[in-house]
């Protein structure tokens, strides 16, 4: 089985800009997490989506969305961003619940 | 909301000793722990986990123990390899869904 993908992978955006990052998970795995990683903060959940709906949410602000389409592909969309916005975004994927597979990560620069 | 406590943040042992990090939870209805390995550059991967019906479980030199109790869940690395040099995350989850609510990561170096 192929194994979670992200793109891309690596993104360099100014400051007040909208960035949509992609995430492809295992075949068959229908559950998408969304975590942003920085140093020192470790894995900051974001949300999840299970079946095009969305199951939980982090404490983030609202500028950060996400969806999740019928094929369980799903997107995150970061609007105005900031340069604390920096960091690598890693998606991961799950069936049965629980056990998370993780994509590569994309890291975004915000300058 | 759940939060997870992890320590220590920074870890140096020396070859063929062991490791241990310590977490905590702060959700009861937790009742899935796993932990996650992080080599620089790349993906964090699943090492071990435990749900809360185990007190114990363990994988050739990695084992895991959780107190249920006292919301608290360890990860211990016997006969350390320089291999083992990385990130480690630990995490909880509750039931039904796939909310995973990580610690801060520990930065174990394994030293020759």
């Amino acid at each position: 089985k192929a194994g979670v993908t992200q793109t891309p992978r690596y993104l360099i955006k100014t400051r007040g800009q909208q960035v949509t990052l992609s995430c492809s998970p295992i075949s068959g795995h229908r559950s998408v997490s969304w975590y942003q990683q920085t140093p020192g903060q470790g894995l900051q959940f974001l949300f999840e989506y299970f079946s095009e709906t969305q199951r939980n949410k982090g404490n983030f602000p609202g500028r950060f969305s996400g969806r999740q389409f019928s094929n369980s592909r799903s997107e995150m969309n970061v609007s105005t961003l900031e340069l604390g916005d920096s960091a690598l975004y890693l998606c991961a994927s799950s069936f049965p619940p629980n056990e998370q597979f993780f994509g590569p990560g994309t890291r975004l620069t915000v300058l | 909301g759940e939060n997870v406590e992890q320590h220590p943040s920074t870890l140096s042992v020396q070859e063929g000793d062991s490791a241990v990090i310590k977490c905590t939870y702060s959700d009861s209805a937790s009742n899935y722990f796993p932990w996650y390995k992080q080599e620089l550059g790349k993906r964090p991967q699943l090492i071990i986990d435990i749900r809360s019906n185990v007190g114990e479980k363990k994988d050739q030199r990695i084992a895991v123990t959780l107190n249920k109790t006292a919301k608290h869940f360890s990860l211990h690395i016997t006969e350390t390899q320089p291999e083992d040099s990385a990130v480690y995350f630990c995490a909880a989850s509750g039931s039904g869904d796939d909310k995973i609510i990580f610690g801060k990561g520990t930065r174990l170096h394994i030293l020759p």
